[in-house]
């Protein structure tokens, strides 16, 4: 099964509104990332919070990691229409692996 | 933009066809990944390298096969095509080194393949 959830699936909103996604997990982690993904391209980096962090910011994106609900959320104000990609949650888990799993994405769409 | 490349970017072909899907990168990472995506769905790991002569399949089973004979180079080989390997195909590469938490991994625009 996937070591990350990613919910809502999909999400609509105004140009200027904030739109939150949140994703889980199930195992221990070093960090969480997050990754962007335009229609039919490849995963650009976001923002990296390592374990030992409850929040980050990145210009206007906000991440917290709870690692006690083993959830984190990824927060955009004032979203644009260029924001309108998908969205993905990736964990490492335990062990250095030097691999990646990802979440199911969220599929945010900003209406200009 | 990452330095990492895929070609093609698009393929259409038929079954039963040998292909190759080509990636690389020129950042020098040792890490190199590939991802087959279904659209609007999750990434999955079908194989992995730590280096050059190292190859690991994934966590998804893939009748692909891959090789590293240098750094830059990570290419993906179908040896017959079929409708079910229709799919999005992403490379990935990173600078992870072994006993240091998983880092930023950089993903090329990937290949979309269609098996008709």
């Amino acid at each position: 099964s996937q070591q990350g959830e990613e919910d809502p699936q999909a999400l609509s909103i105004q140009e200027g509104e904030n739109a939150t996604m949140n994703c889980s997990y199930k195992t221990s982690i070093n960090n969480l990332q997050w990754y962007r993904q335009n229609s039919g391209r490849g995963l650009v980096h976001l923002i990296l919070i390592r374990s030992n962090e409850r929040e980050k910011h990145s210009g206007r994106l906000r991440v917290t990691l709870d690692t006690s609900k083993k959830s984190s959320s990824l927060l955009i104000t004032a979203s644009r229409a260029a924001d309108t990609a998908s969205y993905f949650c990736a964990t490492e888990g335990s062990g250095n692996t030097g691999k990646l799993i990802f979440g199911q994405g969220t599929t945010l769409q900003v209406k200009p | 933009e990452a330095d990492i490349y895929q070609t093609p970017r698009y393929l259409v072909i038929g079954t039963g066809k040998k292909i190759t899907l080509e990636c690389s990168q020129t950042m020098g990472h040792d890490k190199m990944y590939w991802y087959q995506q279904d659209p609007g769905m999750e990434l999955h790991l079908i194989h992995y390298s730590y280096g050059v002569n190292s190859t690991e399949k994934g966590d998804l089973s893939s009748e692909s096969t891959v090789s590293r004979i240098r750094t830059e180079h990570f290419p993906l080989t179908l040896e017959s095509a079929r409708p079910s390997h229709t799919s999005q195909y992403l490379c990935a590469s990173s600078d992870w080194t072994s006993g240091s938490a998983m880092g930023e991994q950089y993903f090329g625009p990937g290949t979309r393949l269609t098996v008709t």
